[in-house]
């Protein structure tokens, strides 16, 4: 258990719809990222944010939006779904953001657009 | 930009028997390298990184890699493979930036088939 909490484990929706995945980092950890895990496309990095600020993006899609709230938790807002973006959603935590951190990384949302 | 290149996309040894995956990298600046682990329907857990201090990193279950500029490699060895080392392994780039990180470039990952 690396102490990174994502729900839900599993989300089914159409085209065209809009979810939100949760995250919830390691205790003491500021930094939070998301990637995109797809058989395609393999494991992409979509955006960091650090202490509630965005800190780098990958290739997030437009249509794709996340947040970091006040006590650290993490959104990140998918929108507008195509079949293309069923994947699985990681997220991960470092403690400051730093190249050097380990992420550690939590169970992932499996996404499944129909 | 940064690149992660694994040579294998499955590779297949005997219990007992050498692991070594292969891992090359492509970056303009000094990379900071890791070697991650995942397990069937389970995320991803940090086996070994090479931050610039010692070139042969020592990480978990008996797992090391070698840091080698001069071929920008990072290839990750165990002597004996155990039947629990079946997993998909992934490596991955970070290079330093001002300020903080761009998240993890990873490769395509090599699945490791253990044969009794």
């Amino acid at each position: 258990d690396s102490g990174v909490t994502q729900t839900p484990k599993h989300l089914i929706t159409a085209t065209g719809q809009r979810v939100t995945l949760r995250c919830s980092p390691r205790s003491g950890d500021l930094s939070v990222y998301w990637y995109q895990q797809s058989l395609d496309q393999g494991l992409q990095f979509l955006i960091q944010y650090y202490n509630g600020e965005e800190r780098a993006k990958g290739n997030i899609l437009e249509r794709f939006s996340a947040q970091q709230f006040p006590d650290l938790h993490s959104e990140l807002n998918l929108s507008s779904l195509e079949l293309g973006d069923s994947a699985l959603y990681f997220c991960a935590s470092s403690v400051a953001g730093r190249g050097t951190d380990t992420q550690y990384f939590g169970p992932g949302t499996r996404l499944t657009v129909l | 930009a940064q690149s992660v290149t694994q040579l294998g996309s499955h590779v297949s040894v005997s219990e007992g028997a050498l692991v070594l995956l292969r891992c090359n990298y492509s970056s303009s600046v000094p990379p900071y390298l890791f070697w991650y682990v995942q397990y069937p329907n389970q995320g991803l857990q940090l086996l070994l990184k090479y931050t610039s201090a010692a070139t042969l990193v020592k990480g978990i279950n008996g797992f090391e890699a070698e840091f080698k500029k001069s071929e920008t490699s990072f290839h990750l060895t165990k002597p004996s493979a155990h039947m629990s080392d079946a997993a998909e392994y992934f490596c991955a780039v970070s290079v330093k930036s001002g300020g903080g990180a761009d998240g993890l470039t990873f490769g395509k990952g090599t699945h490791l088939i253990i044969q009794p």
